[in-house]
């Protein structure tokens, strides 16, 4: 079974920073299923990136992930009010997990 | 535009049965591009995939609740569901009902995220 750990628990910037978020696998997974999500308090969960770079449909390009194999990085480039909220990654195969999810707060 | 909706009794006593069912409206759930899950997330806890369904009928669940879930389609209502059996106070948590977006290649399948969420639906076991 894979196991996704997310790094750091929270980040706490300011609007305009540069948000680096790092989700890890325990084995080589392939990008080809590695999605990021974004959850906004009392909300549903929001498909950001899927194949670990490509953006869903509506996705700001301040968003952008990278990575292969056992780590993967989602990058904001520049904080916006509504991007303070909780990130998680996701391994799909037939099999889903998701990471404990990172928090992004305003400092 | 394509919408999930659960619903569902949002208290149950502990050992029942939780029955809960997904909606979908602005596309069919016969369509062979996309699979059906089950996803909650305990209070002040992060996402627990619980499981999904094909309209083939096949099923995947998460191992550790694989013995306690079952889900399934109804496609002429255009809905699917979830049962979970012999519910504890572990299994509080908001249940959201998602689109699997997964479509078939020549040996294996593309993967496009999980595109669409209901809004979810919170339940208690007490």
């Amino acid at each position: 079974e894979i196991v996704l750990t997310q790094s750091p628990g929270t980040l706490s910037l300011s609007p305009g920073d540069r948000a680096t978020l790092s989700c890890r696998a325990s084995q080589t997974i392939s990008n080809a299923y590695l999605a990021w999500y974004q959850q906004r308090p009392g909300q549903a969960p929001r498909l950001l990136m899927y194949s670990a770079s490509s953006r869903a449909a509506g996705v700001p390009d301040r968003f952008s992930g990278s990575g292969y194999g056992t780590d993967f990085t989602l990058t904001i480039s520049g904080l916006a009010p509504e991007d303070f909220a909780v990130y998680y990654c996701q391994h799909y195969v037939d099999s889903v997990t998701f990471g404990p999810g990172t928090k992004v707060e305003v400092k | 535009q394509v919408q999930l909706k659960e619903s569902g009794p949002g208290l149950v006593k502990p050992s029942e049965t939780l029955s809960l069912t997904c909606t979908v409206s602005g596309a069919s759930i016969t369509s062979t591009s996309y699979r059906w899950g089950w996803i909650r997330q305990s209070p002040g806890k992060g996402l627990a995939w619980i499981g999904n369904i094909q309209t083939s009928g096949r099923t995947d669940y998460n191992p550790s609740l694989r013995s306690q879930v079952n889900i399934s389609v109804d496609m002429s209502k255009n809905e699917f569901s979830l049962k979970v059996t012999s519910v504890t106070a572990a299994d509080t948590a908001v249940y959201f009902c998602a689109r699997v977006r997964a479509v078939a290649a020549a040996t294996s399948y593309l993967y496009y995220g999980m595109d669409v969420w209901g809004p979810g639906t919170p339940v208690i076991v007490s």
